[in-house]
């Protein structure tokens, strides 16, 4: 059974800190997805990675994806009250293949940026 | 362009009925997945749709629970002789169905059985 976990579970930052979430997961897979939730609201596609060493950039966000480690990392650079929110990785449970289905969510972060 | 819409937003029942929970995919695509979000239990999936393949229904908890998906678009989720555990948002998403793009979630359904 696929497990993916992230750490930290709880991250409180200062502003114009810089800080990355990691994002372990347990069995062979080459794509990986993060997604943001504010409170209330559903989930928001934030990256999708879809090979070994990718990388992708989105303002003060950038993930990256190993999959020889089975890591993927989300870095945040100089943080902004606006990034407070819960941030989810999630992994496809079908690599390989053309049918991609159930993806498998780590815990979720829930990120404070304060001032 | 429209998203992912699920109705109603909130739905309150009493323990022992049947609720449905709708969700109409964005259109055009073809892959449809139910998930649920709860506080002990995090983001579990469903079920899911694809084209006209059988559905994977491996991450139905019960078989309380089923789903269709009619024409290929809109979905309803039947949850029968609810339980106080069934207490959660409902996230439908859907997705173009090539290999490996974002699944696109809708603003959910939430679920309080008394």
């Amino acid at each position: 059974e696929l497990k993916v976990e992230q750490n930290p579970l709880f991250l409180s930052m200062q502003e114009g800190k810089n800080y990355t979430i990691y994002c372990n997961y347990s069995t062979t897979s080459d794509r990986l997805y993060w997604y943001r939730q504010d409170p209330g609201k559903s989930l928001e596609s934030l990256f999708v990675l879809l090979s070994n060493g990718a990388v992708k950039q989105e303002g003060r966000l950038m993930a990256s994806l190993d999959t020889k480690a089975r890591l993927s990392t989300l870095h945040i650079t100089a943080a902004v009250h606006d990034l407070s929110a819960t941030y989810f990785c999630a992994v496809d449970s079908s690599p390989g293949g053309t049918s991609y289905g159930k993806l498998t969510f780590g815990q979720g972060t829930i990120l404070t940026v304060h001032p | 362009g429209a998203g992912v819409s699920q109705s109603p937003s909130n739905k309150v029942t009493e323990k022992g009925k049947d609720v449905e929970l709708r969700c109409d995919p964005i259109s055009g695509h073809t892959a449809l997945y139910w998930y649920r979000q709860s506080l002990g239990q995090g983001l579990e999936f469903l079920i899911y749709f694809q084209g006209n393949s059988a559905p994977d229904k491996s991450g139905l908890p019960s078989d309380r629970f089923s789903a269709e998906r009619t024409g290929g678009s809109v979905s309803t989720l039947t949850i029968q002789r609810t339980q106080q555990e069934d207490s959660a948002v409902y996230l439908c998403a859907s997705s173009p169905g090539t290999s490996g793009g974002p699944r696109y979630f809708g603003p959910g359904t939430r679920l309080t059985v008394l």
